[in-house]
């Protein structure tokens, strides 16, 4: 158990939906990361937040969107969703950012897009 | 840009070594190492920074050389529990981690 948490763990939804995905990062852990890990993209980072503020930016569609709240808790949120973005999303945090710090991934959420 | 992993996949007996490379045709600032087995979350083996320093986990090290931009994971008298995937991450100084698409570990009795 990493200590990250994400919920919920499997979501089904329809096309032109929109979700939003849960994490919850390690106790005292500032950053979070967001990854979307599919079978023709592999892991691809999307987006992080430092402290409440969007740090570094991946491949993230503007359908994406994410935020830190000051509880430190992120969400993604993914709107008029696709078929293609089914995929497993992980959620990560790490202790900080100015020198590269392990990141702990949590147990993911599956969407399924039908 | 995704760093290039090689070989995919590797078969090996228990107490076997194996070696996985990761490329960049980029200069890093950085090389993560994870292990991700089928159903769970990567997991944190080794982080690698630019000076080429050689690192380890168990039995498991890895390398960086920073002219070359590769890093080289060495799994040593491997274990039925080092079966999984291991991804190498790159990263170039700008906080974004760029993940090769992966080796496949098996390791049999």
């Amino acid at each position: 158990d990493s200590g990250v948490t994400q919920t919920p763990k499997h979501l089904i939804t329809a096309t032109g939906q929109r979700v939003t995905l849960r994490c919850s990062p390690r106790s005292g852990d500032l950053s979070v990361y967001w990854y979307q890990q599919s079978l023709d993209q592999g892991l691809q980072f999307l987006i992080q937040y430092y402290n409440g503020e969007e740090r570094a930016k991946g491949n993230i569609l503007e359908r994406f969107s994410a935020q830190q709240f000051p509880d430190l808790h992120s969400e993604l949120n993914l709107s008029s969703l696709e078929l293609g973005d089914s995929a497993l999303y992980f959620c990560a945090s790490s202790a900080g950012t100015e020198v590269p710090y392990e990141q702990y991934f949590g147990p993911g959420t599956r969407l399924t897009v039908t | 840009q995704q760093p290039v992993q090689s070989p995919q996949a590797v078969i090996l007996r228990e107490g076997e070594d194996a070696v996985i490379n990761c490329s960049s045709s980029k200069a890093l600032y950085s090389v993560h190492w994870y292990r991700q087995k089928h159903g769970e979350a990567p997991v944190f083996l080794m982080i690698l920074l630019k000076g080429g320093e050689q690192k380890g986990h168990e039995k498991i090290s890895a390398s960086f050389n920073e002219k070359k931009q590769q890093s080289s994971l060495y799994l040593t008298a491997s274990q039925l529990s080092y079966s999984g995937t291991y991804f190498c991450g790159t990263e170039v100084g700008d906080y974004k981690l760029s993940f090769g698409a992966g080796t496949t570990v098996t390791v049999r009795a």
